[in-house]
């Protein structure tokens, strides 16, 4: 079936920091990905998306690449800031369901 | 304001207990899903929905039932809760396109749940 794996965090950084956060995948087909983002206290928001392979998905200073030679969606960010704290999800979209991987944690410190 | 909503936001009960946790959305969505959310397992989907009157189980559908009697309504019933269900649980709606696949969900504010 189809899975996602991410980094373990939690990740902790200085502002201004340069961030990444590993994701791959294994599906069948040719799955959509996304990363969402979880503030505290608070539900899910889409950050970004990428629906085929070689798109690349932005949002707030935030971008990741779909590569399918290597089955990643890796996220970045030039320069976090201390309210990008969070938890970061990165997921599969198959047929009809959306698996998400397990969640990073990112600590972002003045 | 699109949106999904879940009441209540945050319930304590008692082992064996029925209770529904209830989900509602504004925004003409065919598909409707719940999970649950554990610490170091992500988020899990219990049930989803693909329209009114069809319902299907998810990764963890186990000790849950679901209905989708209305299309903007998508109720998660615990018939008898156990402590193994506390947990954070989300519903999310999102539009089909062809074939089943879909654009992406949004989610609710989430329902903290503890049974003791």
């Amino acid at each position: 079936g189809d899975s996602v794996t991410q980094m373990e965090g939690p990740v902790t950084l200085s502002e201004e920091a340069f961030l990444t956060i590993n994701c791959t995948y294994t599906a069948t087909g040719y799955p959509s990905l996304f990363w969402y983002v979880q503030y505290p206290g608070e539900g899910l928001q889409l950050l970004l998306k990428a629906t085929k392979a070689d798109d690349k998905g932005s949002n707030k200073g935030f971008e990741a690449t779909y590569r399918k030679e290597t089955t990643s969606f890796h996220l970045e960010k030039g320069s976090v800031q201390v309210s990008d704290s969070a938890v970061y999800f990165c997921a599969l979209l198959g047929y009809s369901t959306l698996t998400f991987g397990k969640g990073t944690m990112l600590l972002v410190s003045p | 304001e699109a949106q999904v909503t879940q009441n209540p936001r945050y319930l304590i009960t008692v082992t064996g207990k029925k209770l529904t946790v209830t989900c509602s959305q504004n925004m003409n969505h065919e598909y409707m899903s719940w999970y649950r959310q554990d610490p170091g397992l992500g988020l899990r989907q219990i049930y989803y929905s693909m329209n009114v009157e069809v319902t299907d189980k998810g990764d963890v559908p186990e000790g849950y039932k679901v209905s989708r009697k209305e299309k903007r309504n998508f109720p998660l019933i615990l018939e008898s809760p156990s402590p193994n269900q506390t947990s954070l649980y989300f519903c999310a709606s999102s539009t089909l396109k062809d074939r089943g696949a879909y654009n992406e969900q949004f989610f609710g504010p989430g329902t903290r749940l503890t049974v003791l």
